[in-house]
């Protein structure tokens, strides 16, 4: 069974440019999160989708963060106006609905300057 | 505010002593959760222990859970050098798995 797939590994912007993130989550899991992970910190959830819908994104900045997961599967974190607090590294996990355990890809690690 | 938190920011063993680990957590919970970050890759579970379980084991990890005091430990017995890692604990806050909210995490260096 593949992992979650996560791309690019890495990007480095200028403030005020904009990224997107790209998931693909393992087959069959209806549950994707997207997460924030600064340095030297856990985990923070951004938002996350039962198939297309999203259920929670009340912790996504909503001004300058969106995502999408159109058919269900694949999923995108898009930064419209990137800042240097944005720094960190954006995590993509996934799980059955009806399972408790995550799973993670390994992330793209994000440097604004 | 982190609704759940190890009370370590580093901890550092040499190899084959064991480690202990612990978390508080501040919501009541369906499970606790503990993972492994290991670097440049993305966490891991290593045991989930529901509200109604004082103990799991998984290998030569143990965790206990105390629901009375809020509180969590993860034991490692006979560490080897690649458990160097960062351990978090995670909480569902009673969301019945849906959230999961993660500590700052416990950076574990294992001496050869």
């Amino acid at each position: 069974e593949a992992g979650v797939t996560q791309s690019p590994r890495y990007a480095v912007l200028q403030e005020g440019q904009a990224v997107s993130f790209w998931c693909d989550p393992i087959s069959g899991h209806d549950t994707l999160y997207w997460y924030q992970q600064p340095r030297d910190q856990g985990p923070q959830l951004l938002v996350y989708f039962r198939d297309e819908a999203v259920i929670d994104n009340s912790q996504l900045p909503s001004d300058r963060f969106s995502a999408v997961r159109p058919k269900g599967t694949n999923s995108t974190l898009k930064i419209q106006s990137a800042k240097q607090g944005d720094t960190a590294t954006y995590l993509c996990a996934s799980r059955r609905d009806s399972a408790e355990t995550l799973y993670f890809g390994s992330g793209t690690r994000l440097t604004v300057l | 505010s982190q609704l759940a938190e190890e009370n370590s920011w580093a901890l550092s063993v040499h190899e084959g002593e064991s480690v202990t680990v612990n978390c508080s957590y501040k919501t009541s919970i369906t499970a606790l959760q503990w993972y492994r970050q290991k670097s440049g890759k993305g966490p891991a579970q290593l045991i989930l222990i529901r509200s109604n379980e004082r103990e799991k084991r998984n290998g030569r990890l143990r965790a206990t859970l105390d629901t009375s005091s809020q509180s969590s430990s993860l034991s490692i017995t006979a560490t080897r050098c690649e458990d160097t890692a960062v351990y978090f604990c995670a909480t569902d806050a009673d969301t019945g798995y849906q959230n999961f909210y993660f500590g700052k995490g416990t950076s574990l260096t294992v001496i050869p």
